[in-house]
């Protein structure tokens, strides 16, 4: 057990370009979740995925977010057409799925926009 | 998701306990209360959970009132490592987790 991780752990970009994010989650966790933090913020939640079903998308998550599990184990997070209020952590959080379930994070993808 | 009201920061001494409050009146009876931490820069790590019973494992004890309206996270010797946001949050399991803004316990010298 290897733990979340997530790739990159930063980025910086200039507005108007895409950004794409991976997670690999824990081996064998159905559920992988996509979360977005801002400064002095909890983190909020984006999208989940329950193997490669996307289940719940958020009201955040505009026409220029689209997320992907297409074999039901990695994820990946694109962001098209980045603004500066994209800058962000992105956090990726995978669990067994269940009662009680625990969600389980990664150390996320830092997304400064210039 | 039951809200949550945690005071906004807190400090404490070094090898003390660490006791941070969680009000959370409109809790349903099926919602467990979860503690996550998130220390600067990294992604929110796991604390424990809990239904209607107390919880201890190897980070902290959870005590729960018996009337569920409240809970208390108990850190029993805090290190500088413990310096972190803890986050208390209602939640029911197979769905998204709702974060507030947390507490922020600074772990003094």
């Amino acid at each position: 057990d290897t733990g979340v991780s997530q790739n990159p752990r930063h980025k910086i970009t200039k507005r108007g370009q895409n950004v794409t994010f991976r997670c690999d989650p824990i081996s064998e966790h159905n559920r992988l979740y996509w979360y977005r933090q801002t400064l002095g913020q909890g983190p909020e939640f984006l999208t989940y995925f329950q193997n490669e079903a996307q289940l719940e998308k958020s009201r955040l998550l505009s026409d220029r977010f689209s997320a992907e599990r297409p074999k039901g184990s990695f994820s990946t997070l694109e962001i098209q057409r980045t603004e500066q209020g994209d800058s962000a952590m992105y956090l990726c959080a995978s669990s067994l799925g269940g009662s009680a379930e625990t969600q389980y994070f990664g150390p996320g993808t830092r997304l400064l926009v210039l | 998701d039951a809200k949550t009201t945690q005071p906004p920061s807190m400090d404490c001494s070094e090898g003390r306990a660490a006791n941070l409050p969680c009000n959370h009146s409109t809790i349903s009876g099926n919602e467990y209360v979860y503690w996550y931490r998130q220390i600067h820069s990294q992604g929110p790590q796991y604390i424990i959970h809990g239904l209607k019973n107390n919880e201890t494992n190897e980070m902290a004890s959870l005590i729960i009132t018996e009337d569920r309206k409240s809970s208390t996270l108990i850190l029993p010797h805090a290190t500088l490592r413990d310096t972190a946001v803890y986050y208390c949050i209602g939640y029911f399991g197979n769905e998204k987790l709702t974060f507030g803004t947390g507490t922020r316990l600074t772990i003094i010298p």
